[in-house]
């Protein structure tokens, strides 16, 4: 399943499919980007980041792809489970200062 | 569990009460961040401290006022708020001293304004 995540949609995929948390952002000269994963009632947990010299990063069970030509950043998830049930926001750092902007954010719901 | 600890977790209070948010982190982080985030919606950044001193303020109104005692502590006093600041206030921290650190986030202050 594939989202893109501007206003805070949902994103419903099967467990055991790969999903796919696209996020637009909005700055061309932000160079470092978070994925955050937020479960009900807790604060962002980091999940992975990526500078803007690299275009793809991978982690365990997750892949950041980064295309700066369209200011476009993805989140996959490979084989999903029901714990990654939750809401992903992806965060940009605008260069030369300590903010940390948020994306939007995007559910997604696992079902069996 | 975070290394970032907020008390306390939830927080009712009225109009004309004085109250304060707490945060603590042992990461040896010289960083530390408020952010509010209302339901639905993505944290906005309120505060950053660096080296124990404000380098940020989003024009936030006055009647927040944040405080670094030292660099594991960080605290946000509250005074005369409104029913709308009703939110969840996020603390987080990060290294400061290397480029381009995630930062690591308490699970929150639930804050109802009566």
């Amino acid at each position: 399943g594939e989202s893109v995540g501007l206003h805070l949609p949902t994103l419903s995929v099967q467990e055991g499919d790969n999903s796919i948390i696209n996020c637009a952002y909005s700055n061309s000269a932000s160079d470092y980007f978070i994925w955050y994963k937020q479960e009900s009632g807790k604060g962002p947990q980091f999940i992975i980041d990526i500078r803007s010299n690299m275009d793809k990063r991978q982690g365990q069970r997750v892949t950041v792809l980064l295309n700066k030509t369209v200011k476009h950043l993805s989140l996959q998830i490979a084989a999903t489970q029901p714990g990654d049930s939750a809401v992903y926001f992806c965060a940009e750092n605008r260069p030369n200062t300590d903010k940390l902007i948020f994306g939007t954010g995007t559910r997604l719901q696992v079902f069996p | 569990d975070t290394e970032v600890t907020q008390t306390p977790k939830h927080l009712v209070m009225g109009m004309t009460n004085k109250k304060s948010l707490k945060c603590e982190q042992h990461m040896g982080h010289r960083a530390m961040y408020w952010y509010k985030q209302k339901a639905k919606k993505p944290p906005e950044l309120m505060f950053v401290y660096s080296y124990e001193k404000l380098s940020i303020n989003e024009s936030v109104p006055s009647r927040f006022s944040p405080e670094c005692p030292n660099s594991s502590l960080l605290n946000l006093h509250l005074h005369a708020l409104q029913p709308e600041d009703s939110a969840l206030y996020l603390c987080a921290s990060s290294q400061y001293d290397r480029d381009n650190s995630p930062l690591h986030f308490g699970n929150g202050t639930r804050l109802t304004v009566t």
